[in-house]
């Protein structure tokens, strides 16, 4: 059973509009969250987190809210740029829970395309 | 170097064949985790290290993977008598302590034969 879920496998943005990446959870121990990217033969590159204490993280173009009722977080590309196009994975980890070594819990990410 | 190196960055090998494949994470960092990525999947734990304490394997998915990082940086990772479902990439991770971002290798691309 898939702890993380992104349900868009693709999502194709024009440059300079907004993206929103989705992501939702079901274990509520999870208490960080995380944006990956990744370009082809490359490993995942950090972009972004939260902590379940906070509602919104921003950091630049990118912005993560977390919903914790809804079990649900996203993040906000503004504007979109050609480069921005890569594959985004959300990831969670329980970090405050007895026995949890922090390790990442990932979604099967989600392949953005923008189109100039 | 300023991030985590994994080498070698292919490996073809013949099944029932032994490989390592070494990660050196970036320098300072205390926590060194392992991930196995499927094709069209997001990674997935294998194990854990906190300097040179292997704290977490709960991940691994047979007793024929085996992990260690003796001096509390470098980390190797041995598949042995390799079969074709170990075909993936094996990523590697390290973070200032737990808790924090990890950062990733580009990973050891990994086909058996």
């Amino acid at each position: 059973d898939q702890q993380v879920k992104q349900n868009s496998p693709s999502l194709s943005v024009q440059e300079g509009r907004i993206s929103i990446l989705n992501c939702d959870y079901t274990n509520s121990m999870f208490d960080y969250f995380l944006w990956y990217k990744k370009y082809p033969a490359e490993g995942p590159t950090f972009l972004i987190s939260i902590s379940s204490i906070k509602d919104k993280n921003e950091d630049g173009r990118f912005t993560v809210f977390l919903n914790k009722s809804a079990k649900h977080l996203s993040l906000h590309i503004v504007p979109s740029q050609p480069g921005d196009s890569a594959v985004y994975f959300c990831a969670a980890s329980a970090r405050n829970y007895g026995g949890s070594q922090g390790n990442l819990i990932f979604g099967k990410g989600t392949k953005l395309s923008v189109k100039p | 170097g300023a991030g985590v190196s994994q080498s070698p960055r292919y490996k073809v090998a013949k099944r029932g064949q032994d490989v390592a494949l070494r990660c050196d994470p970036i320098s300072g960092h205390v926590s060194l985790f392992w991930y196995q990525q499927a094709l069209g999947q997001g990674p997935e734990f294998l194990t854990y290290f906190q300097n040179e304490a292997q704290l977490d394997k709960s991940g691994l998915p047979s007793d024929r993977f085996f992990a260690e990082r003796p001096e509390g940086s470098v980390s190797t990772l041995k598949i042995q008598r390799t079969q074709q479902e170990d075909s993936a990439v094996y990523l590697c991770a390290s973070s200032l302590r737990v808790g924090q971002p990890q950062h990733f290798g580009d990973g050891t691309r990994l086909s058996i034969l």
